[in-house]
């Protein structure tokens, strides 16, 4: 069974990059029958989708963040990760990694979410 | 871009009642919806997809209906547990876009 854990720091400064990873277990990244995804929810809010990358290395981001999105893997860790440049207060908010099985479509397993918190 | 929407915003519901959950989509997604069970302090938890297929280990009270634009999530008598909020989400698109509704709250009454 998948299982994916987020990591990075919990506090970053406004117009900084931040930077998460996600470590997946279980299964291998480079696999065709997954992708993988980032999400976020502010705090008391709903979700959002920011973007998500296929085992091809394509990725595929939100229209509304793409200017400042990066999602990369990193197959020999079997981790994919999480850049958002320029932050702001904004961007606060509880972000999750996320697998879709291809066969169903939907983000099937998540990581157990980290804060992050854009402050000076 | 495809707007979700759900209705009500909030669903004041007893033990063992029905509970009946709507969204709609500004455009079509065919049966390319799915719902989400999220409580305080936990990752979303994936019930539904493919608009009425339940995901591995849901139990057979919650139901999913509806294609094109229109969605329904039922539950059909609620359990404590099920007091959570609910969202939906489509992933029609080409190239890849989820798009998540804003969520119903399902609560005590």
């Amino acid at each position: 069974q998948l299982q994916l854990q987020e990591s990075g720091p919990g506090l970053v400064k406004p117009s900084e990059t931040l930077s998460l990873t996600c470590t997946v277990s279980g299964g291998s990244i480079s696999s065709s029958s997954y992708y993988w995804g980032w999400i976020r929810q502010p705090p008391g809010k709903g979700l959002e989708w920011i973007g998500s990358i296929y085992y091809s290395g394509s990725t595929y981001y939100n229209p509304s963040l793409k200017s400042r999105v990066t999602i990369s893997v990193d197959t020999s860790k079997n981790q994919f990760s999480l850049k958002l440049s320029s932050v702001t207060a904004a961007d606060t908010a509880v972000y999750y990694c996320g697998v879709v099985v291809a066969a169903i479509g939907a983000f099937d397993i998540w990581g157990q979410g980290t804060m992050v918190t854009v402050s000076s | 871009e495809i707007v979700m929407t759900q209705s009500p915003a909030t669903l004041s519901v007893s033990p063992g009642e029905r509970a009946t959950l709507s969204c709609r989509a500004s455009q079509s997604v065919s049966s390319n919806l799915a719902w989400y069970q999220q409580k305080p302090g936990q990752a979303p938890r994936l019930l539904i997809y493919g608009a009425s297929t339940r995901a591995t280990g849901i139990p057979a009270r919650f139901s999913g209906s509806g294609s094109g634009t229109e969605f329904t999530l039922t539950i059909s008598s609620l359990q404590s547990e099920d007091f959570a909020v609910y969202y939906c989400q489509q992933y029609n698109n080409w190239p890849p876009r989820f798009t998540f509704g804003p969520g119903t709250k399902v609560d005590i009454k």
